[in-house]
């Protein structure tokens, strides 16, 4: 049972362009969702978060908005790098619980 | 670099093995959490571990355990190893694992090969 869904296991984009990474989910219960990014080799790296009070949260050039009644969030990157170039996870959690649930992630390049 | 050290960074064993790997958490975080990931899945949750005690489990196998020690570094022991239990494993820890919010950060991980 996938709770959390990433769909698009890889996005190519030009450098400069913006980059959209989508998530879906399914437990009603999660009120807390994160991104974080992975390099090869390393361990994920947190980048950006939103409670499920709002519905968009914005740092830098990584913005992620938030659709309740959908139950998808997305993560925009605004211009992109080749440094953005890594694999990005969606993962959820519900109050009181610490746990992350996961999605399978989607590799992003960016072409120079 | 996180501040979450794990060891060791590769390990290769043959089924039937038992192996134990080891986190150290970052400076004054309390919780330590363990997640497994297989070729193309995403990460599953283990195991957490609050301030020596166990948190919450998620989707461990019987074969597995772990524990949390005083100086609050962490094991994860796999015993009676399968082929399917080759995967990634990654430690992560959190300030105080008390509230959803806490940012968990993560190891560099410790690749499993079962042959």
């Amino acid at each position: 049972d996938q709770q959390v869904k990433q769909n698009s296991p890889s996005l190519s984009v030009q450098e400069g362009r913006i980059s959209i990474l989508n998530c879906d989910y399914t437990n009603s219960m999660f009120d807390y969702f994160l991104w974080y990014k992975k390099y090869p080799a390393e361990g994920p790296t947190f980048l950006i978060s939103i409670s499920s009070i709002k519905d968009k949260n914005e740092d830098g050039r990584f913005t992620v908005f938030l659709n309740k009644s959908a139950k998808h969030l997305s993560l925009h990157i605004v211009p992109s790098q080749p440094g953005d170039s890594a694999v990005y996870f969606c993962a959820a959690s519900d109050f009181g619980n610490e746990k992350l649930t996961f999605g399978t992630g989607t590799r992003l390049t960016i072409i120079p | 670099d996180s501040g979450v050290t794990q060891t060791p960074k590769h390990l290769i064993t043959a089924t039937g093995q038992r192996v134990t790997l080891r986190c150290s958490p970052r400076s004054g975080d309390l919780s330590v959490y363990w997640y497994q990931q297989s070729l193309d899945q995403g990460l599953q949750f283990l195991i957490q571990y609050y301030n020596g005690e166990e948190r919450a489990k998620g989707n461990i196998l019987e074969r597995f355990s772990a524990q949390q020690f005083p100086d609050l570094h962490s094991e994860l022991n796999l015993s009676s190893l399968e082929l399917g239990d080759s995967a990634l494993y990654f430690c992560a820890s959190s300030p105080a694992g008390q509230f959803s919010t806490d940012t968990q950060y993560f190891g560099p991980g410790t690749r499993l090969t079962v042959l």
